[in-house]
């Protein structure tokens, strides 16, 4: 069964500082990986998404993501984050070829306090 | 362009009672999936619409059930709550372009439906 793992429940920053936010996947097929945010009192929003070609990928709001096939792994990075950057971060997966259609598994999520 | 709609936006039940939650996809949307999100965990997929048909579930009784309506817009049905059922219930759409992948396909959330069940 194909499942996410985020690596990180909690994570703290002080503004400025680098964000990695690790997540691995499980399928042995082909898959298209997303990496949503929720801030605090919105709805999910996309923040990146990879289908095919670079396996790095950048995102809205300076995000980026790189993909390693070898290590099915999706870590999200931000080089120096933001206080406005507070919020659930979740890595998706998302199998192709299952009849044609799709579904979306999520990580737990990862909870991201930024201090000014 | 209006994004993706959901209603009510919070609902309190007892257990034993049923519960409907309406969902209205984005603008040109054809495919509506729902999801669970219970306190602290990720969105858990419970299935997806297309074509007012069924076209994948997930790990979840029969109790939820569902329904697509031509004009793309779903409902998600629950009978017999249990306590357990309270959480977050999250909308998402999609454009399925006749069953083919796309490059451009993700999928868009509403804001969601809070219930409680007591």
């Amino acid at each position: 069964a194909q499942s996410v793992s985020q690596h990180n429940h909690h994570v703290i920053l002080s503004e400025a500082a680098s964000l990695e936010l690790g997540c691995n996947y499980s399928y042995g097929g082909t898959v298209n990986l997303f990496w949503y945010v929720q801030y605090p009192g919105q709805h999910l929003q996309l923040l990146l998404k990879y289908f095919s070609g670079d396996p790095l990928v950048k995102g809205i709001k300076g995000f980026e993501a790189e993909f390693i096939k070898s290590k099915f792994s999706f870590n999200l990075r931000k080089p120096s984050v933001q206080w406005s950057d507070t919020a659930e971060y979740f890595c998706a997966v998302n199998a192709r070829g299952d009849g044609g259609y799709n579904k979306l598994i999520f990580g737990a999520g990862t909870r991201l306090a930024v201090h000014p | 362009d209006a994004g993706v709609t959901q209603s009510p936006t919070h609902l309190i039940k007892t257990r034993g009672q049923q519960v409907t939650l309406r969902c209205s996809p984005k603008s040109g949307h054809d495919t509506v999936s729902w999801y669970q999100q219970a306190l602290g965990q990720g969105p858990q997929f419970i299935f997806q619409y297309y074509e007012e048909e069924e076209r994948q579930r997930g790990n979840f009784p029969d109790r939820f059930s569902g329904h697509q309506f031509p004009n793309y817009s779903s409902e998600l049905n629950v009978n017999a709550l249990l306590l357990g059922d309270s959480a977050l219930y999250l909308c998402a759409s999609s454009l399925m372009l006749g069953q083919r992948w796309t490059s451009g396909y993700e999928q868009y959330f509403g804001p969601g439906t809070r219930l409680t069940v007591t």
